[in-house]
C-alpha cells in the first residue's frame, strides 16, 4: 500500500535550517509529481512547493521562494525540503503528499512538526 | 491570485441530515482542477472529490461533488458520525499553483 513518511522536524531559532524528509513506498515513486503541505498550529492548509515527476520543474509558493528548495532522490524513493531562514510563522506541520489523477492529492503522510522559536 | 472562500465557516448539523458546503473562487477556475478533502483532528487530509465530481477510491457514494466556474459544491446526502470534521477545497492551475479555502468546520447539532 502507499505509504509517504516525513522526518527531520523538530526545533530550530529563527534564522535557522531544517530539512525535511519524506520517505515513500508502494508505488512507483518516480512517476508521480509531489508536493509539500503545511498547517500552521490551528489553522488550515498551505502548499508551499511542487516538483515534476524527473525534478526538473519546481514551484513554491511566495511564502517560501528564495528561502525552501524541494528535491528528490527517485532512485531512493525520496521527496526533500530544504528549510533555509525559517521564520516564527513558517512553524507548522509539513505533509508531503502525492499528486495524483487531476491534480488532487491522493495520499499523503503523517506530517512532522516544524517549530521555529528563540 | 486565485483565492478560494467556503462557506459556512461551520455548518451544524444531525447525524441524519444533508450537508451542503460551499467553495468560491475569487476567479473562473476548471473544474476538473477542484478537489475537496475531508480532515479530523489529528490526521492528515484526505482526498473525497477531484476533478469536481469524481470520487476517490473508497469514497461512500453519500458524498458528492458539483459545480464549474466560480461555484463549487460538495454535499453530503446522510450524515453518519464519522463525517464530523474540516472539510476543504482545492484548485489546481492559477497562480499560486495551489490553493486550499479556509475550511468548513462541520460540527454535531
Amino acid at each position: 500500500q502507499v505509504q509517504l513518511v516525513e522526518s527531520g522536524g523538530g526545533l530550530v531559532k529563527p534564522g535557522g535550517s531544517l530539512r525535511l524528509s519524506c520517505a515513500a513506498s508502494g508505488f512507483s515513486f518516480s512517476d508521480y509529481y509531489m508536493s509539500w503541505i503545511r498547517q500552521a498550529p490551528g489553522k488550515g492548509l498551505e502548499w508551499i512547493s511542487h516538483i515534476s515527476s524527473t525534478g526538473s520543474n519546481v514551484y513554491y509558493a511566495d511564502s517560501v521562494t528564495g528561502r525552501f528548495t524541494i528535491s528528490r532522490d527517485n532512485a531512493k524513493n525520496s521527496l526533500f525540503l530544504q528549510m533555509n531562514d525559517l521564520r516564527a510563522e513558517d512553524t507548522a506541520v509539513y505533509f508531503c503528499a502525492r499528486v495524483g489523477t487531476l491534480f488532487g492529492f491522493d495520499f499523503w503522510g503523517q506530517g512532522t512538526v516544524v517549530t521555529v522559536s528563540s | 491570485e486565485v483565492v478560494l472562500t467556503q462557506s459556512p465557516g461551520t455548518l451544524s448539523l444531525s447525524p441524519g441530515e444533508r450537508a451542503t458546503l460551499s467553495c468560491r473562487a475569487s476567479q473562473s477556475v476548471s473544474s476538473i482542477y477542484l478537489a475537496w478533502y475531508q480532515q479530523k483532528p489529528g490526521q492528515a487530509p484526505r482526498l473525497l472529490i477531484y476533478g469536481a465530481s469524481r470520487r476517490a477510491t473508497g469514497i461512500p457514494d453519500r458524498f458528492s461533488g458539483s459545480g464549474s466556474g466560480t461555484d463549487f459544491t460538495l454535499t453530503i446526502s446522510r450524515l453518519e458520525p464519522e463525517d464530523f470534521a474540516v472539510y476543504y477545497c482545492q484548485q489546481y492551475g492559477n497562480s499560486p499553483l495551489y490553493t486550499f479555502g479556509q475550511g468548513t468546520k462541520l460540527e454535531i447539532k
